[in-house]
């Protein structure tokens, strides 16, 4: 059971280029996070997708795009990438309503380390 | 606006040397508290939900508690493996799409 897979592990970009991280999920999870992780900031949430076909935006999502493909992937672009947007970026997926009181658990991937140069 | 305030930054115990870490927030209408760890170059790793002041939960060497403004992760003759970052969570009972609210993390280091 692999959780939660993002590709690529590491990414090295000029400013003004464009990529896509990818984020994939096996346990039919409902909903799927974008967060980016920079030191002494914590983990911000960059978009969201609450349910297939739909994607919101979180706290930062500026210079970022996303995709719900399907119910199992995310992915995150950057169509003109920054040297503000050198980050680890991590996708997380949940299912609600697994705890009590509706709380629900995110599992996180292994995380994209970009630089932008 | 949920806010989530970790302290300290950073803690370096010695190994047996027991300690606690706080987790400070406000939000409106607490659905649930998370705590996770998370190891270098890899994601957070659950360890904890807490869903109502009062509440206590224990893994090995670890004990997480609640209070209406506070949690803390009270470590307990800590080994060198326990040497990681440990963030702090909050939902709200609003959260759209069920998001969760962080905070800056502690880095713990155990020496040997």
């Amino acid at each position: 059971n692999a959780g939660v897979t993002q590709t690529p592990k590491f990414q090295v970009l000029k400013t003004g280029q464009s990529m896509t991280l990818q984020c994939a999920q096996d346990m039919n999870h409902n909903s799927m996070y974008w967060y980016r992780q920079d030191p002494g900031m914590g983990l911000r949430l960059i978009y969201y997708s609450a349910s297939e076909g739909t994607t919101d935006k979180g706290e930062v999502p500026n210079g970022y795009n996303v995709s719900r493909l399907n119910k199992r992937e995310f992915s995150l672009r950057l169509e003109s990438a920054a040297p503000s947007q050198t980050s680890v970026y991590f996708c997380a997926s949940s299912y609600p309503g697994q705890g009590r009181s509706g709380a629900n658990v995110l599992t996180f991937g292994a995380g994209s380390r970009l630089t932008v140069l | 606006e949920d806010q989530v305030t970790q302290s300290p930054e950073a803690l370096r115990l010695q190994e047996g040397e027991s300690s606690s870490l706080n987790c400070s927030y406000t939000v409106s209408g607490l659905r649930g508290l998370f705590w996770y760890r998370q190891d270098p170059g890899k994601g957070p790793e659950f360890l904890f939900t807490l869903y109502s002041a009062g509440e206590e939960k224990e893994k090995e060497r670890l004990k997480a508690t609640l209070t209406k403004k506070e949690s803390f992760l009270h470590i307990t003759a800590p080994k060198p493996e326990d040497s990681a970052t440990y963030l702090c969570a909050v939902q709200a009972a609003k959260a759209a799409g069920n998001k969760l609210t962080f905070g800056g993390g502690t880095r713990v280091l155990v020496k040997p």
